[in-house]
């Protein structure tokens, strides 16, 4: 079964750090594009970062460019991003999924809440 | 980056067909063939729907269509059933590798 599961996500106080991974399994990971999206608590989706097949090529939204960093573990068939400096405004349910062009495999979410 | 713009509802009785406007520009979805639509039952993660303007993943029922004309992508679903009930985003490549969501449409089935 083609699966990604995510993990990481908690409680943390602004200007804290944590850091999200994702498991895929059932396909070829290293041979597609993996992308970060977040939703805000009864908000719209927004795409956060995605990173190439060999990780070579990385992007960012504006907000979180300089404090999130996107990467990738081939090997262990697995999917980071590594949050600095967190604000009350990236408090939001964070999913990995596969492509970018059509996310067509979705992890479940993992939370994260930033609050003093 | 600009959330693109989708009204907040739309609905239709059972057999129905009910149609979801995403109007961006000609920075995101009028220039590039990269529009993607994605169904989101509440607590649920996403599941796409429709990716390139109008193609449709295995396993998505063809009663689910997409369009576009100039900075505005469509998605019609068509034979209304009760398992549509659901929020609908669109998102669209947005040039220099930046990629938009819309506002998303909660769809009702009356």
């Amino acid at each position: 079964e083609v699966q990604l599961v995510e993990s990481g996500g908690g409680l943390v106080q602004p200007g804290g750090s944590l850091r999200l991974s994702c498991a895929g399994s059932g396909f070829t990971f290293s041979s597609y594009w993996m992308t970060w999206v977040r939703q805000a608590p009864g908000k719209g989706l927004e795409w956060v970062a995605n990173i190439k097949q060999d990780g070579s090529e990385k992007y960012y939204v504006d907000s979180v460019r300089g404090r999130f960093t996107i990467s990738r573990d081939n090997a262990k068939n697995s999917l980071y991003l590594q949050m600095n400096s967190l604000r009350a405004e990236d408090t939001a349910v964070y999913y990995c999924a596969r492509r970018w062009d059509a996310m067509d495999v979705w992890g479940q979410g993992t939370t994260v809440t930033v609050s003093s | 980056q600009s959330a693109l713009t989708q009204p907040p509802s739309a609905s239709g009785s059972p057999g129905q067909s009910v149609t979801i406007s995403c109007t961006g520009t000609s920075s995101d979805v009028g220039g590039y063939n990269y529009v993607s639509w994605y169904q989101q039952y509440p607590g649920k993660a996403p599941r796409v729907m429709i990716y390139e303007v109008s193609k449709r993943p295995s396993g998505v029922p063809d009663r689910f269509s997409g369009s576009k004309s100039g900075n505005t992508a469509s998605l019609t679903v068509s034979g209304l059933q009760a398992e549509d009930e659901a929020d609908y985003f669109c998102s669209s490549y947005a040039g220099s590798n930046k990629f938009v969501f819309g506002t998303g449409t909660k769809v009702t089935v009356l």
